[in-house]
Formats: structure tokens, C-alpha cells, sequence
């Protein structure tokens, strides 16, 4: 079936860890998102990728990094540089009038 | 640059009331696409529907519908005889296509709505 797949679903860190994040979709879309949210709050864009080895920073890029080698992969990187990690992380892929989402990796800094 | 906003926090209705969601947007491109998003308790975002600037007609679909204005740069969302089940965050959000939007998705920062048996 084509979709978007993130893993894991639930992922614990030590602070001071970096920790990656996984995204990987099949419906050969050009554009991938990371989209950090918070209890109660909405989406905010970290980073977006419109092509492969291209990406842009979003409104609250500082503490993660990301990389596009293959169109299919948008790994998020959380730093130990980013000050507060836990969220809910969304990865969403899109072609111009269409944009699907995974169902989501929890992060939690013990 | 782009902006959506939601101003409706939150809302609560009692089961069969019919409830609005309001969406305003800002762009400045002339080729866009309006979404809607519904996210239950479970997290995953469910796809709604979605506009292209160039279609200001009103859609229907069951118990819900679009109202796109671009005359006034809102695109709402009503529920008509609301349900338990509709209770989620529902979130607009904007795709602009072109300038230096480079396929930018900006999200509202979307409207709880508890809709109470």
C-alpha cells in the first residue's frame, strides 16, 4: 500500500543525545515536511524538502538538521542542541494539490 | 510569506447543534491550495478536502461543507447535526505554488472542537 511510514511510534532519549527520527514514503512525491507539535498546540514547520538534496528551514529549525538523498527519505535529526525536544513529530509528503501524513513519533527526553 | 489563521481555540456544542470552523489565510501568490485536516485523539492528521484558487465553488459532503471566499481570504468549515465523533482538532492549512513560496505547507493553529452527547 502506498503511504508514509515513521518509526518509531514512541522513542525515548537521554538528554544530551542526538536521536533520528524516520520518514520514508512510497507515493513518489517530490516534497517532504517535519512538522514539530505540542500538547495543545498546532503544527510548526521545522524543515521542508522540495527536492532530492534540496531542503529549506521552517519557523523553528534551530536544534535539528535533516538530510534528502533519496526521494523517498527525509530523516529528522534531534541535536542535543535543541533545548526542548519532547513533541509529537509529523512527517507529511505532498505534490502540489495533495499532502498525506505518517502517524506521528512521540519523542520524550528522560 | 504565508499565514493561516484559526482564531477559534476552542469550541464545544451539544451533539446535533451545526458548528463553523473559521480559517482566514494570507499569501501573495495567486496560485494556492486551501486544505482541511482532522486529527483525533490518536495523533495521525485524516485529510478532509482540498481547494485550488482557482475553484471558489462550495462543496458538500455529507454533513460537512466549504465555504472558500477569496474575496475575503477565508475558507470555512461547517458541521452540520454534529456527533461525538467529530470531536478532534481540525486544522486549515495553506499550499502556495510559485514565487518564493517553494511548496511551502503553513498550518493554522487549529480549533478543538468537543461536541458533547
Amino acid at each position: 500500500d502506498g503511504g508514509i511510514t515513521q518509526s518509531p511510534k514512541y522513542l525515548f532519549r537521554k538528554e544530551g543525545q542526538n536521536v533520528t527520527l524516520s520518514c520514508e514514503q512510497n507515493l513518489n512525491h517530490d516534497a517532504m515536511y517535519w512538522y514539530r507539535q505540542d500538547p495543545g498546540q498546532g503544527l510548526r514547520l521545522i524543515y521542508y524538502s522540495q527536492i532530492v538534496n534540496d531542503f529549506q528551514k521552517g519557523d523553528i529549525a534551530e536544534g535539528y538538521s535533516v538530510s534528502r538523498e533519496k526521494k523517498e527519505s527525509f530523516p529528522l535529526t534531534v541535536t542535543s542542541a535543541q533545548k526542548n525536544p519532547t513533541a509529537f513529530y509529523l512527517c507529511a509528503s505532498s505534490i502540489v494539490n495533495e499532502a498525506f501524513f505518517g502517524q506521528g513519533t512521540r519523542l520524550t527526553v528522560v | 510569506a504565508q499565514k493561516v489563521t484559526q482564531a477559534q481555540t476552542e469550541i464545544s456544542v451539544v451533539e446535533k447543534e451545526d458548528v463553523t470552523l473559521d480559517c482566514v489565510y494570507e499569501t501573495r501568490d495567486t496560485t494556492y491550495y486551501l486544505f482541511w485536516y482532522k486529527q483525533p485523539p490518536s495523533g495521525e492528521l485524516v485529510f478532509l478536502i482540498r481547494r485550488n484558487s482557482f475553484d471558489e465553488q462550495n462543496e458538500i459532503s455529507g454533513r460537512y461543507s466549504w465555504n472558500f471566499q477569496k474575496s475575503t481570504s477565508s475558507f470555512n468549515f461547517t458541521i452540520t447535526a454534529s456527533q461525538v465523533v467529530d470531536s478532534a482538532v481540525y486544522f486549515c492549512a495553506l499550499r502556495a505554488v510559485g514565487g518564493g513560496s517553494n511548496y511551502k505547507l503553513t498550518f493554522g493553529k487549529g480549533t478543538l472542537l468537543t461536541v458533547n452527547p
